[in-house]
């Protein structure tokens, strides 16, 4: 079956102007999560998405990065004033639970953003 | 705070040979424990993963991993390496009861000579 696909693959930007980053999880997984992995601070957790639950957005680094869930399925993260420190791959994942045995995260190839 | 050791960032090995890579964890209490493998270009792709039970556990592509609480240690182990295992492998922690989200180590870069 289809896994979780990001768009675009990749992004190049300028300094100063927003972005948005697209996921779309595997289907009928309730848990959504997305991740940054940079050279320097290694593999990040941003956000997490359950089900009608409030996100959990303790990893956001700034208040310039912001993410939705639409109708529990596709799923955007949008960073507003990019920096240069913002380049990274960021990476989004699915999961059908997000507690229990069940538990297993399923990442997509990822974003690469590049900040000029 | 969780946090995940990955004291090799580099190792090489040659086709055939065992490989062990290591994965110590900080955490109040036995976390989940997960392994997944990044190749070049690639998303990542769980390996293996631990929640309880027995402690070595077995995952795809041959690998096996285990578990030691008195050590604080989760590390990969695979008898004889391919060359396609060439990767960047990393070790993630979850909350027990929450597995919501993952803390990583750095990763362990995995060159593998013919």
């Amino acid at each position: 079956g289809a896994g979780v696909s990001q768009s675009p693959s990749n992004k190049v930007t300028e300094k100063g102007k927003d972005v948005e980053l697209r996921c779309d999880p595997i289907s009928g997984h309730t848990a959504l999560y997305w991740y940054r992995q940079s050279l320097g601070q290694g593999l990040e957790f941003l956000i997490y998405f359950q089900g009608n639950s409030a996100p959990d957005k303790s990893g956001l680094p700034s208040d310039r990065f912001s993410a939705e869930r639409t109708g529990g399925s596709v799923s955007t993260l949008t960073i507003q004033r990019t920096q240069q420190e913002d380049s990274a791959v960021y990476l989004c994942a699915s999961s059908l639970a997000g507690t229990g045995v069940t538990y297993e995260q399923y990442f997509g190839p990822g974003t690469r953003l590049t900040v000029t | 705070a969780q946090s995940v050791t990955q004291p090799d960032i580099h190792i090489t090995v040659s086709e055939g040979a065992s490989l062990e890579l290591r994965c110590n964890y900080s955490y109040g209490a036995t976390p989940y424990l997960f392994w997944y493998v990044q190749s070049p270009g690639q998303g990542l792709q769980l390996l293996l993963k631990y929640f309880s039970g027995d402690t070595l556990v077995q995952g795809i592509k041959g690998f096996e991993a285990e578990f030691k609480r008195s050590q604080s240690s989760f590390n990969l182990r695979k008898p004889s390496v391919h060359w396609s295992d060439a990767a960047e492998y990393f070790c993630a922690v979850a909350p027990t009861g929450t597995a919501s989200k993952l803390t990583f180590g750095t990763g362990t870069r995995l060159q593998v000579t013919l």
